[in-house]
């Protein structure tokens, strides 16, 4: 299967908000509500900041949330902070029991 | 407080094999999904394998079936990746991740450090 395709790269200043796409298609994205998705700082493991679509895990700031409509999901970052720069990915459940990654997006702090 | 800790990686040739280990601990691997995910260097992350927490099912990414085997020891709450016929897209970080589930949506909610596996002549 193609990977989950995001922009590779978006920016804000501190303080707006900022929105990452990742399109799928009906056998991914369109058919679970098994998105997630992760931050990434270099040189660093992966961290879980949305499951189920919309779901935050423990510790993770309301200023992430996530949201889906058919074979699209996305992660939008409010109230922008240094610290929220990095790479993120999405991923999704996907059919023959698989997990589909998107490619990453940069998010640069201008 | 969960910690999976890889090890394992090396420098090997194409056409090797190699065995990842996962030593877990705060969690019985055994309660939930456990999955291998790799980055190679640069680049995004691509889902690699998982187990089912009742050790049941198996599941491959197409870039990895029949060649990878993902499996586990209880007794030493450790899970494996073996790895056969190692190819230059094989080169990459590789790490453990706990699934949030005992069935793999792919919820991957803990992560290790990661081991890097380099494949060259």
């Amino acid at each position: 299967q193609s990977a989950l395709t995001q922009p590779a790269s978006v920016s804000g200043s501190p303080g707006q908000s900022i929105t990452i796409s990742c399109t799928g298609t009906r056998s991914d994205i369109g058919s679970y509500n098994f998105v997630s998705w992760y931050q990434q700082h270099p040189g660093r493991a992966p961290k879980l900041i949305i499951f189920n679509v919309n779901s935050r895990p423990s510790g993770i700031s309301s200023r992430f949330s996530g949201s889906k409509s058919g074979d699209a999901a996305s992660l939008t970052i409010s109230g922008l902070q240094a610290e929220d720069e990095g790479d993120y990915y999405c991923s999704s459940f996907a059919s023959g029991n698989s997990v589909i990654f998107g490619g990453g997006t940069k998010l640069t702090l201008l | 407080q969960v910690q999976l800790e890889e090890s394992g990686g090396a420098v090997v040739r194409p056409g090797a094999s190699l065995r990842l280990s996962c030593a877990a601990s705060g969690v019985p691997v055994n309660n939930y999904a456990m999955h291998w995910v790799r980055q190679a260097p640069g680049k995004g992350l691509e889902w690699v394998a998982v187990m089912s927490s009742d050790g049941n099912n198996k599941y491959y990414a197409d870039s990895v079936r029949g060649r990878f085997t993902i499996s586990r020891d209880i007794s030493k709450n450790t899970l494996y990746l073996h790895m056969n016929s190692l190819r230059g897209e094989d080169t990459a970080v590789y790490y453990c991740a706990k699934d949030r589930y005992d069935e793999p949506p792919g919820c991957f909610e803990s992560w290790g450090q990661g081991t890097l596996v380099s494949v060259s002549s």
